[in-house]
């Protein structure tokens, strides 16, 4: 069956430090990759998201993931993390034609 | 314009019940996705509408979960004789298309007594 697996559930990092955020897929055909935050209090929103292209994909506020097709990896990172970016974070595969599989969600805290 | 918006933002009923859950998807986005979310878990993907038609109906939990949509506007989610193990958030998002980005509301926590 296909999922997602986010390793991280909880990470708690001091502001300025860096980010990477895991996510594995199972599914060995053609794949969307998406990352979603969810901030305190708000809804669900799309942070980047892979269809094809280059691998490396830019999304908002600094983020960025790659996406590594050999390790069906498709981890989320951030150079340097801000107070503000404390949020849950959602990896999610669209692997058929409409069908979206979510992880578990890393819950992330950053300390001022 | 408006966002998904989503009624009740919360239900509290008693076990053995019927609970009707409504998604107001953003005026113009013909696709419609239904999510459930269980304490601790991912989001558990339920239900898909291309306009009204739900193509694929096999991630509904049980037969006592339906959904339809009119119109290819508003959507209803139906929990029949709910069970405690009901008890989640249940996620409504739209998109202009498959895969377009998917715009979330902001979720009905139902609790079953």
């Amino acid at each position: 069956a296909q999922s997602v697996s986010q390793h991280n559930h909880h990470v708690i990092l001091s502001e300025a430090a860096s980010l990477e955020l895991g996510c594995n897929y199972s599914y060995g055909g053609t794949v969307n990759l998406f990352w979603y935050v969810q901030y305190p209090g708000q809804h669900l929103q799309l942070l980047l998201k892979y269809f094809s292209g280059d691998p490396l994909v830019k999304g908002i506020k600094g983020f960025e993931a790659e996406f590594i097709k050999s390790k069906f990896s498709f981890n989320l990172r951030k150079p340097s993390v801000q107070w503000s970016d404390t949020a849950e974070y959602f990896c999610a595969v669209e692997a058929g034609t409409y069908k979206y599989i979510f992880g578990t969600g890393t819950r992330l805290k950053v300390l001022a | 314009g408006a966002g998904v918006s989503q009624s009740p933002s919360n239900k509290v009923t008693e076990k053995g019940k019927d609970v009707e859950l409504r998604c107001d998807p953003i005026s113009g986005h013909t696709a419609l996705y239904w999510y459930r979310q269980s304490l601790g878990q991912g989001l558990e993907f339920l239900i898909y509408f291309q306009g009204n038609s739900a193509p694929d109906k096999s991630g509904l939990p049980s037969d006592r979960f339906s959904a339809e949509r009119t119109g290819g506007s508003v959507s209803t989610l139906t929990i029949q004789r709910t069970q405690q193990e009901d008890s989640a958030v249940y996620l409504c998002a739209s998109s202009r298309g498959q895969r377009e980005t998917q715009y979330f509301g902001p979720g009905t926590r139902l609790l079953v007594l």
